[in-house]
């Protein structure tokens, strides 16, 4: 199975900041099936992005996604508060599918 | 608007089998590839196993045998059977489904969850 690690674990930001959150594969995901999720407290995930950079319908443009085989990059331009929650990297080329432990974006 | 609904008991016995629905409204649950996932309280998302109408279900190696998934199209439902359960299998379920287009394509709509939890 493919292994996703994700880092930091915790990132203290401010509003208007720039955010950068890393996902690293065990192995290559093929043909960049990973997508990014960002859930707040009580509420399911919710999808932004799939095949590792396109935008879900609904993603404010400020959130981009990059990368490719085994290192992959979830960038929030300028954090609005509604943005200070939970992120996770999912893999869904390989089964099982597989996600990682989560980023956690947290208000300084 | 697709909505995903879970259903069942929140409180089940060591031992016992975790039986979940899913019920989906605002779409046919004939188009489209469907999965559980759940979520430790405090953890990560673990994806349990998906089913499609018209395939055999595929599940995460890591829960053997204990997993079932099963679908009801005339019902727009599907569900989860989980045995022999242990404290270990305490998580929030959620039901999703996968955007349009096959299994190999990730969740766009979830449930809200359901807290399950296994204790005597």
């Amino acid at each position: 199975e493919i292994v996703l690690t994700q880092s930091p674990g915790t990132l203290s930001l401010s509003p208007g900041e720039r955010a950068t959150l890393s996902c690293r594969a065990s192995q290559s995901v093929s043909s960049s099936y990973l997508a990014w999720y960002q859930q707040k407290p009580g509420q399911a995930p919710r999808l932004l992005i799939s095949g590792a950079s396109s935008r879900a319908t609904g993603t404010p443009d400020r959130f981009s996604g990059s990368g490719s085989g085994t290192d992959f990059t979830l960038t929030i331009s300028r954090l609005e508060p509604e943005d200070f929650a939970v992120y996770y990297c999912q893999q869904y080329g390989s089964s099982p599918w597989t996600f990682g432990q989560g980023t956690k974006v947290e208000i300084k | 608007q697709v909505q995903l609904q879970e259903s069942g008991p929140g409180l089940v016995k060591p031992s016992e089998t975790l039986s979940l629905t899913c019920t989906v409204s605002g779409g046919s649950i004939s188009s489209f590839y469907w999965s559980w996932i759940r979520q430790p309280p405090g953890k990560g998302l673990e994806w349990i196993g998906y089913m499609y109408h018209s395939a055999g279900p595929n599940h995460n190696p890591s829960l053997k045998s204990r997993v079932t998934i099963s679908i009801d199209t005339s019902r727009n439902q599907f569900s989860l059977n989980l045995s022999s359960v242990t404290a270990a299998d305490t998580a929030v379920y959620y039901c999703a489904r996968h955007t349009p287009g096959g299994a190999r394509l990730p969740f766009d709509f979830w449930g809200q969850g359901i807290l399950v939890t296994v204790s005597s």
